[in-house]
């Protein structure tokens, strides 16, 4: 089974900030990878798929690259609304459709 | 407007059974892949089951093969997650999650059901 490995694991930042979250997957999956937002108690939310596209309606703050087994997440300019967990998920070999561990960024 | 509701969620003793239902509107959901994703107490999200748009192919995690099943009433509109010999390790918030075909991304969620194993 494919492991994906997120880093780093928690990260503080100042509302202006700029943050990167790195995904590891153990196998080639090519750009079949997916970032999401949680927030306690709200229900996950798609921000970026395949990599690098950035889903309709979220902010172009958020941007995604990578390819193979290293990708990267990044928000340009931290909002107050951002502060909340990340999660990678890859979908290039079924099954599982593993998700990272998760990053939570905290102010 | 797309809404997935989930909803079986309650207190269950080790080794009990439980369906945990989960009721779609605003789309068809034999018309996309659908999912149950875990997160269990202080933990990271878990994907735990798959469900192809024509039924023929259904994934488990291997942490729940044997003992989930997940299944789909089509004239009901819902999903559901029959889960048996239930462990402490069970114990999380499961939430239905639809898949964008042309994304393969899981595009819209539920607010989840928490589901408590404990004796």
């Amino acid at each position: 089974d494919i492991l994906m490995t997120q880093s780093p694991s928690s990260l503080s930042a100042s509302v202006g900030d700029r943050v990167t979250i790195h995904c590891q997957a153990s196998q080639d999956i090519k750009n079949y990878l997916n970032w999401y937002q949680h927030k306690p108690g709200k229900a996950p939310k798609l921000l970026i798929y395949d990599a690098s596209n950035l889903r309709t309606g979220v902010p172009s703050r958020f941007s995604g690259s990578g390819s193979g087994t290293d990708f990267t997440f990044t928000i340009s300019r931290l909002q107050p609304e951002d502060f909340a967990t990340y999660f990678c998920q890859q979908h290039g070999h079924l099954p599982p459709k593993a998700f990272g561990q998760g990053t939570n960024l905290e102010i | 407007e797309v809404q997935l509701v989930e909803s079986g969620g309650t207190f269950v003793q080790p080794g009990g059974s439980l369906r945990l239902s989960c009721a779609a509107s605003g789309f068809i959901v034999n018309h996309y892949e659908m999912n149950w994703v875990r997160q269990a107490p202080g933990k990271g999200l878990e994907w735990i089951s798959y469900i192809s748009s024509n039924g023929a192919t259904i994934y488990y995690a291997d942490s729940v093969k044997g003992r989930f099943t997940m299944s789909r009433d089509n004239a009901k509109n819902s999903l559901y997650l029959e889960m048996n010999s239930l462990t402490v390790e069970d114990t999380a918030i499961y939430y239905c999650a639809r898949e964008d075909p042309s994304a393969v991304a899981l595009d819209y969620w539920g607010q989840g059901t928490l589901l408590t194993v404990s004796s």
